[in-house]
């Protein structure tokens, strides 16, 4: 069973540009979660997607960023116009939900965006 | 706000056992994780403690006082592999975790 997939793994933007992650959560997880990883810091929530609704996007910055999880494909985390305060570890997690009740998140391997 | 506190570093020997405390203030609480992380690498899931007491998995265990605020992670018979960073996390009552800033701890021969 293949775990959660990022890609890229490495994404090198100039300011300005759009930034586009993709996560794959694990096979039979309908629940996808978005965190922020600064140099030194924990990894911060942003945004907590099921298929085709955006559930909790209080993490979020409300301008540049925006996230959807649609019915087929991967969850995709936009940024527009990366400014170099992006710079950092996003990472995707996934979880199943039993009995009304939402189970362990388990990590992808993240993508470093590094702006210039 | 949340908010959890653990040590930045922390050093042992291989072989010896390091207790890694993580105590806790949030608003709600549903759950404390452990991941660990090694560098440029995925959290992957350690242990899971949501009632007081101890949880045994092989070498690691994870101990939960929720009227303390307070967990710890328990390293037996450190091995190299085990040098990492490891995240104590909080689930509030629905479902967001939130992170400390992570203990890296240091394995030396």
């Amino acid at each position: 069973n293949a775990g959660v997939m990022q890609n890229p793994r490495h994404l090198v933007r100039r300011r300005g540009q759009e930034a586009r992650l993709r996560c794959s959560p694990m096979k039979g997880h309908s629940h996808v979660y978005w965190y922020r990883q600064l140099p030194e810091e924990g990894l911060k929530f942003m945004v907590y997607l099921q298929k085709e609704n955006i559930i909790d996007e209080s993490g979020m910055p409300k301008e540049r960023f925006s996230a959807e999880f649609p019915k087929e494909g991967p969850s995709i985390l936009r940024i527009q116009q990366v400014v170099r305060g992006d710079s950092a570890a996003y990472f995707c997690a996934s979880s199943l939900q039993r009995e009304g009740l939402l189970e362990t998140q388990y990590f992808g391997p993240g993508t470093r965006l590094l702006v210039l | 706000g949340q908010n959890i506190d653990q040590p930045t570093e922390m050093t042992a020997t291989e072989g010896a056992i390091v207790q890694i405390n993580c105590t806790y203030q949030t608003s709600g609480f549903n759950g404390l994780f452990w991941y660990q992380q090694h560098a440029g690498e995925a959290p992957t899931f350690l242990s899971y403690n949501v009632l007081d007491g101890l949880e045994e998995k092989g070498r690691f265990s994870s101990f939960l006082s929720r009227s303390k605020g307070y967990s710890y992670l328990l390293l037996k018979e450190l091995q190299m592999k085990d040098s990492a960073s490891y995240l104590c996390a909080v689930r509030d009552q629905d479902y967001k975790l939130s992170f400390g800033a992570g203990t890296t701890v240091t394995v030396r021969a």
